[in-house]
């Protein structure tokens, strides 16, 4: 069965320092892609970062990168020189092929920027 | 990226009642459309898939029966929360992939609709 962890209910962060998020997976399917988005308070979805599970460099998208390890089975969001506004909750997702490329979602982690 | 669009963005209703919520791809004709919820502090739940011209595939524990699911056309899927209780009370959040996006199939999300059942 396909799953998501993010161990981290709560991080926090002073501002232009990094920070990184963690995130395991677990699925036995070969081919299958991992997201991380952020939720703000509003409600919104905000896709961050993809990485695809054949691809060979980690993903990077301005401030984000993300350290995949795939024999360790994770995926940590790294967020360079926080901000103030990346203060929000951030959900890590695995989409797995078949099933019309649903996405499954970890727990997700709250990161609080302080100034 | 592509938009998607959600309606209501907010709807109280008595208990009892149904609730229809939109989803619609403004900039591109979406086969598949999926339907999330979220209770307070939590992570997105997929409650099912919204497939164009057929039947809808829910999720183990979601029932079909209380959740309609309608995907009328490649640009508008429908989630109908009949006789809705307080329980049911949650922001749905639908989203959407456009096929002729290659690369990473990105979902694109809805901006939620907020719900509350008095």
């Amino acid at each position: 069965a396909q799953k998501i962890t993010q161990t981290q209910p709560g991080m926090f962060v002073q501002e232009k320092e990094a920070v990184t998020l963690d995130c395991t997976y677990d699925t036995s399917d070969p081919s299958y892609g991992l997201f991380w988005y952020k939720q703000p308070s509003s409600g919104e979805m905000i896709f961050l970062i993809y990485q695809g599970s054949y691809d060979q460099q980690n993903a990077t998208e301005g401030r984000y990168s993300l350290n995949f390890q795939k024999a360790r089975k994770s995926a940590n969001l790294v967020i360079s020189a926080s901000q103030l506004g990346d203060s929000a909750m951030y959900f890590c997702a695995m989409r797995f092929s078949g099933g019309y490329n649903k996405l499954i979602f970890g727990a997700g982690t709250r990161l609080a920027v302080h100034p | 990226g592509a938009v998607v669009s959600q309606h209501p963005s907010r709807v109280i209703c008595k208990s009892g009642t149904s609730v229809k919520i939109e989803c619609r791809s403004l900039d591109f004709q979406a086969t598949t459309m999926f339907w999330y919820r979220q209770f307070p502090k939590q992570s997105l739940m997929l409650m099912a898939t919204s497939n164009e011209g057929s039947k809808a595939t829910y999720e183990q524990g979601v029932e079909k029966d209380k959740f309609l699911i309608n995907h009328a056309s490649l640009t508008l899927s429908t989630l109908t929360v009949t006789s809705a209780h307080p329980e049911d009370s949650s922001f749905y959040i639908c989203s959407a992939r456009d096929p002729a996006e290659g690369g990473n199939n990105e979902q694109f999300f809805g901006p939620g609709t907020r719900l509350t059942v008095l």
